[in-house]
């Protein structure tokens, strides 16, 4: 299957820094991709969707100045998390699609911010 | 209200048998897909199964089958001769036509799978 790579696995930052966070389709120009949150044991849920060369479309409630999201191109999405505070920590993951196939999602990226 | 249930947080099965995992949904769109994704300990979601609503045919893919019943609008995993790395999260989730690629998600179901 198309492969996802997402980066960093874990990172752990300090309150008011920001984190900066790369999700990359590899074998595959991703059209769309997706940022989720996830909290412990908890469903995935989506905070905005990305199509290459334009804005993200946000969730209600998600702010978009504190969640940056770039899709520069078809196969790289960040997430850049800004001025991080403890209550951000938590499970972001990636997917990324390609018209109506399914999703493919990276290995996920642990945020814990201290 | 809910577009996606999954009824049982979590389950315990014996290592070697069968398990359903039951996934419910609510869309009035005619055109839609269903997936089931496998998310372990390590957090990565692991795409397991998909079945369109036009397909006429349940899916399988190797020990994963979906049980898929249009009009009661379910669609229940089946892992048949469970093993012990079965043992993870489960999600179903739901695209419809209309939704720019979204998936819609369950909350997900726990299975353990006992030695």
């Amino acid at each position: 299957g198309a492969v996802v790579s997402q980066h960093p696995s874990w990172v752990i930052c300090k309150s008011g820094t920001s984190v900066k966070i790369e999700c990359r389709s590899l074998d595959f120009q991703a059209t769309t991709m997706f940022w989720y949150r996830q909290f412990p044991k908890q469903s995935l849920m989506l905070m905005a969707t990305s199509n290459e060369g334009s804005k993200a479309t946000y969730e209600q409630g998600v702010e978009k100045d504190k969640f940056l999201i770039n899709h520069a191109s078809l196969t790289l999405s960040t997430l850049t998390v800004t001025s991080a505070h403890p209550e951000d920590s938590s499970f972001y993951i990636c997917s990324a699609t390609q018209r109506n196939t399914e999703a493919f999602f990276g290995q996920g990226t642990r945020l814990t911010v201290v | 209200a809910q577009k996606i249930t999954q009824t049982q947080p979590g389950m315990f099965v014996q290592e070697k048998e069968a398990v359903t995992l039951d996934c419910t949904y609510d869309t009035s769109d005619p055109s839609y897909g269903l997936f089931w994704y496998k998310q372990p300990s390590s957090g990565e979601m692991i795409f397991l199964i998909y079945q369109g609503s036009y397909d006429q045919q349940n899916a399988t893919e190797g020990r994963y089958s979906l049980n898929f019943q249009k009009a009661r609008k379910s669609a229940n995993l089946v892992i048949s001769a469970s093993q012990l790395g079965d043992s993870a999260m489960y999600f179903c989730a739901m695209r419809e036509t209309d939704s720019n690629y979204q998936l819609i998600w369950g909350a997900g179901t726990k299975l353990i799978i006992k030695p």
